[in-house]
């Protein structure tokens, strides 16, 4: 039972580089959730997908885009990494909006 | 949007003894406020959650109370063991998204 899987793990891009990171889930939970980790502010909502075909902006969505591939898949792409773009991504899903979280185990991205 | 405020940011605590967090939020239609433990190099867990419509709840060694009043929430953890130490987040659930603390880090001195 693998819960939610996030790839990759590390990775370190140069600014102006482009990269997907990749989500999925084996829950068959509707709604899918893209957070960022960074120290003294705990999480904030990049994007959300509250069910298959629908996305919405959350808290801090500037430099991001996403797409709700399927029921199973939600990927963040930066498009031009900037170094404030350093940070600790977190996937998670749920069966509802108001349901528990279910996280990955995260993406540690550096921005040079 | 709401904003939720946590504290403290750190605490250290002897085996046995008692733990608490706090939290308050700005949002008066807050309705439901869930927290999570992060253990390190994982993602948070859900470990206890609380409704609007209760003002506490436990379960075995966590208990967690609402006061709607004064828009405030917080986490007792009693008899701490080592395994208690991790990140403690606390969150709010309004305007269609979760608002989360900044995050306790707890230490269980043994």
């Amino acid at each position: 039972n693998a819960g939610v899987t996030q790839t990759p793990k590390f990775q370190v891009l140069k600014t102006g580089q482009s990269m997907t990171l990749q989500c999925a889930q084996d829950m068959n939970h509707n709604s899918m959730y893209w957070y960022r980790q960074d120290p003294g502010m705990g999480l904030r909502l990049i994007y959300y997908s509250a069910s298959e075909g629908t996305t919405d902006k959350g808290e801090v969505p500037n430099g991001y885009n996403v797409s709700r591939l399927n029921k199973r898949e939600f990927s963040l792409r930066l498009e031009s990494a900037a170094p404030s773009q350093t940070s600790v991504y977190f996937c998670a899903s749920s069966r509802g909006a108001t349901g528990e979280l279910f996280f990955g185990e995260g993406s540690r991205l550096t921005v040079l | 949007g709401e904003n939720v405020e946590q504290h403290p940011s750190t605490l250290s605590v002897q085996e046995g003894d008692s733990a608490v967090i706090k939290c308050t939020y700005s949002d008066s239609a807050s309705n439901y406020f869930p927290w999570y433990k992060q253990e390190l190099g994982k993602g948070p867990q859900l470990i206890i959650d609380i409704r609007s419509n209760v003002g506490e709840k436990k379960d075995q060694r966590i208990a967690v109370t609402l006061n709607k009043t004064a828009k405030h929430f917080s986490l007792h953890i009693t008899e701490t063991q080592p395994e208690d130490s991790a990140v403690y987040f606390c969150a709010a659930w309004g305007s269609n998204q979760f608002y989360f603390g900044t995050g306790t880090s707890l230490t269980v001195i043994p």
